[in-house]
């Protein structure tokens, strides 16, 4: 089957505009998760969402960074007023469930000129 | 909450040697330690995991070890190969049944020079 996918693969915006990723996680995965992994770096916890309410928004950075999920399905990371130090690698994560293997997907590449 | 420490940061081994990476957790409630391989330019994907209530799990050339009363678990990748170069992230569950599911290691780059 299908597994997690994201789009865009890349975005390049410039400092300022607003960026809104997409992340379409596998059939029936009711937990989704959201990472940032700059160049070289670990895994930034951003926010997790279960089902359509998001329990655990601790990881957002600012007030810039929104997520939202509709459906319990398809999510949208958004990002205002892009900086600089957004640029980095967008992963999207689902899984059954807590306690079960995440499946991650290929990610984001945002680049903030 | 769970803090989770991982060493070393990067290692360098001969293909065919044996590679060790460390973990320590500090949730003694925690109970499902997976670990994630990134290949450059790719996605974390699971290559093995460990739950609380066994000691040690094997799959074929890696394996997973875990001490909960030192609470630190470790991988084991026997007879490198080239292919296993890559960078590693353990993560330990988060107790309860609210809030996000891991905390991940910051990552150990394993080089396997041939």
């Amino acid at each position: 089957g299908a597994g997690v996918s994201q789009s865009p693969s890349n975005k390049v915006t410039e400092k300022g505009k607003d960026v809104e990723l997409r992340c379409d996680p596998i059939s029936g995965h009711t937990a989704l998760y959201w990472y940032r992994q700059s160049l070289g770096q670990g895994l930034e916890f951003l926010i997790y969402f279960q089902g359509n309410s998001a329990p655990d928004k601790s990881g957002l950075p600012s007030d810039r960074f929104s997520a939202e999920r509709t459906g319990g399905s398809v999510s949208t990371l958004t990002i205002q007023r892009t900086q600089q130090e957004d640029s980095a690698v967008y992963l999207c994560a689902s899984s059954l469930g807590r306690g079960y293997e995440q499946f991650f997907g290929p990610g984001t590449r945002l680049t903030v000129l | 909450g769970e803090n989770v420490e991982q060493h070393p940061s990067t290692l360098s081994v001969q293909e065919g040697d044996s590679a060790v990476i460390k973990c320590t957790y500090s949730d003694s409630a925690s109970n499902y330690f997976p670990w994630y391989k990134q290949e450059l330019g790719k996605r974390p994907q699971l290559i093995i995991d460990i739950r609380s209530n066994v000691g040690e799990k094997k799959d074929q050339r890696i394996a997973v070890t875990l001490n909960k009363t030192a609470k630190h678990f470790s991988l084991h990748i026997t007879e490198t190969q080239p292919e296993d170069s890559a960078v590693y992230f353990c993560a330990a569950s988060i107790a309860g049944n609210y809030g996000q599911n891991f905390v991940f290691g910051p990552g150990t780059r394993l080089s396997v020079l041939p």
